[in-house]
């Protein structure tokens, strides 16, 4: 099993560019999420989906859009890049409330973005 | 804001030493977790205690929960050098969605 698998693993944008992060699990989890985490912040909900065709916004949603169209994918855009967005990026997934495993996250392993 | 307070912010010990790190939180909760974070590596799932339980084990690791008082503890007996990470609570208030808190930096020096 892969788990939770985030590309790419490290970016550099410009102000003003757009980029997709992308994420993808093989565990049929329902629940996906995306979170930010910045120094001395924690980790910061962005957006999250709590099945195909769902999503929601976080703490945080602003400059960021979201798309749920399969189980399996759960792609982070940034429509126009601002230095205020240079921190790890962290796609996490879990079976949601129900199961042996309810509201257990597995994480990707981040994904570093630099937004000059 | 986020929901939980973590205490102390950094933690600095001997190997062999007990760790405790607290956590407190606002709103009540379905659950509470605990995730531990090496450097530069994702977030993994240590341990879950639900909002009716009061203590749980797991190996080294125990954690308390007091929802009257809306905290946690996390307590590593015995610590070792590879325990050396971050710290984070988290708590599930509806479905699926955890909310984190600032984390305890942890150093066990050997």
């Amino acid at each position: 099993n892969a788990g939770v698998t985030q590309t790419p693993k490290f970016q550099v944008l410009k102000t003003g560019q757009s980029m997709t992060l992308q994420c993808a699990q093989d565990m049929n989890h329902e629940y996906m999420s995306w979170y930010r985490q910045d120094p001395g912040m924690g980790l910061r909900l962005i957006h999250y989906s709590v099945g195909a065709g769902i999503t929601d916004q976080g703490e945080v949603p602003n400059g960021y859009n979201v798309s749920r169209s399969t189980t399996e994918d759960f792609p982070l855009r940034l429509l126009s890049a601002a230095p205020s967005q240079t921190s790890v990026y962290f796609c996490a997934s879990s079976y949601g409330d129900r199961g042996p495993g309810a509201n257990v996250l597995t994480f990707g392993a981040g994904s570093r973005l630099t937004v000059l | 804001s986020q929901q939980g307070e973590e205490d102390p912010q950094a933690l600095s010990i001997q190997e062999g030493e007990n760790a405790t790190m607290n956590c407190s939180y606002k709103t009540s909760i379905n659950n509470l977790q605990w995730y531990r974070q090496n450097s530069g590596r994702g977030l993994v799932h240590l341990i879950l205690i639900r909002s009716n339980e009061r203590e749980k084990h797991s190996g080294r690791l125990r954690v308390t929960l007091d929802t009257s008082k809306k905290s946690s503890s996390l307590l590593i007996t015995a610590s070792r050098a590879a325990d050396t990470a971050s710290y984070f609570c988290a708590q599930t208030t509806s479905y699926g969605k955890l909310t984190f808190g600032q984390g305890t930096i942890l150093t066990v020096h050997p």
